[in-house]
This record gives structure tokens, sequence and C-alpha cells, in this order.
């Protein structure tokens, strides 16, 4: 079965912290990974798009990396901030279809 | 450009009830996607289509209908309503292999 893990569930970090988010996936046979943002009650805002033969993907402060032979990504925030503060969703596609890590919430205290 | 649109964004249904969920999207996109969110357990896959007229069963199919009637708009229905049902729905939808856009969800309570 094709399960998406995030470490850790939750994590709550000071103004100005860089920090690591950690998603795990069982079947390595991926097309692409997508980390996404969700704010509470809202739906979901894509951040970061790694295909499959790529190995990283940069957007302003957020850098996401892909080891397909381990089976990992993380998302890591630089200088972070309290608008950063969310739940962060990791989602890995097979064929046409997303599986969806549980996510990790993250509060940035000012 | 709105994206991806749901209707309604809030329902209440007494058990055995029936609605039916629309979603729109207007990025010309040919995957389209439902999916529920229940606290603790990310999102699951309910049904996708592929392409119009082309629909199929994700990982949580049971006690759901799709349609896909044309390449906007993949409607989701619950035929009779039960109390496992109460989720917040999210549609989306994808061009290739870029990545999915969501909607802003609907929450469902089931009584």
């Amino acid at each position: 079965k094709q399960e998406v893990t995030q470490i850790p569930a939750a994590l709550s970090v000071p103004e100005g912290e860089n920090l690591v988010l950690n998603c795990s996936f069982t079947d390595s046979a991926i097309y692409n990974l997508q980390w996404f943002r969700q704010d509470p009650g809202k739906g979901l805002t894509s951040l970061l798009l790694i295909q499959s033969s790529q190995r990283e993907q940069t957007s302003g402060r957020l850098n996401a990396s892909l080891d397909k032979s381990s089976g990992r990504s993380t998302l890591y925030i630089a200088a972070s901030q309290p608008g950063d503060s969310a739940t962060y969703l990791c989602a890995v596609e097979y064929g046409n279809k997303l599986v969806f890590g549980a996510g990790t919430i993250l509060r940035v205290k000012s | 450009n709105a994206g991806v649109t749901q209707t309604p964004k809030f329902q209440v249904l007494k058990t055995g009830q029936s609605m039916t969920l629309q979603c729109a999207q207007d990025m010309n996109h040919n995957s389209m996607y439902w999916y529920r969110q229940d606290p603790g357990m990310g999102l699951r896959l309910i049904y996708y289509s592929a392409s119009e007229g082309t629909t199929d069963k994700g990982e949580v199919p049971n006690g759901y209908n799709v349609s896909r009637l044309n390449k906007r708009e993949f409607s989701l229905r619950l035929e009779s309503a039960a109390p496992s049902q109460t989720s917040v729905y999210f549609c989306a939808s994808k061009a290739g292999v870029h990545e999915q856009y969501f909607g802003p969800g609907t929450r469902l309570t089931v009584t």
C-alpha cells in the first residue's frame, strides 16, 4: 500500500529559526511530490512541486528536496515568520492520484 | 480567472438525505479530483476524472457517485448521506504533469 508519513505532527518554534519538515513515502515509483500549505478553515495552496527526475526546488525562503531511493523529502523554511504558521502537507503522485500525509502543524511564535 | 470553485461552502444534512456538491474550474485542465479531509487523516481521494467522459474510483468511493459533466465541471453526489460522511470535501484540478490546484472546500455535516 502506498503510504505517506510526515514527521513531526506538530512543531512550535520562535520567530527567525530555520526549520525542516520531513516526509517519507513507501513506494518510490513516484511521478512527482508536492508540498502544500493549509491555513485553518481554508483550502490548500501549492508551495512547491518536485518532478521525479529532480532533486530539489526553491521558492523564496522555501526549499524542498527529494530522494527517491530512500523515499524521503524535506521542506526547509528559512528565517521563519509568524505568518508561516499553518499546516504543511506533503503529497506524492502515483499515476494520476495524489497520496497525502497527515500534515505537520507549524506554529511560529513572535 | 477564478481557479477552482465549489458550491456550497457549508451544508447540513439529515441521515438519508441526498445532495450534490458542485465543482468547476476555468483553467482548461483535463484532470479533476474529489477528496475528503478528516481530522488527523490527511486528504483521501474519493473519485477522479482523467479527462472529460471518464471517471475512476479512488481510495474511499463507497457511498458516493460522480459526474464529469464537461471539461469544466465535476460533481460529487451523496445518494443517502450517513454521519460517517461528515467531512470537508475538496475538489482539485490539474493539467498534465503540473501541480494540482484546490478549491476552498465544502464543509458537510450529517446529523
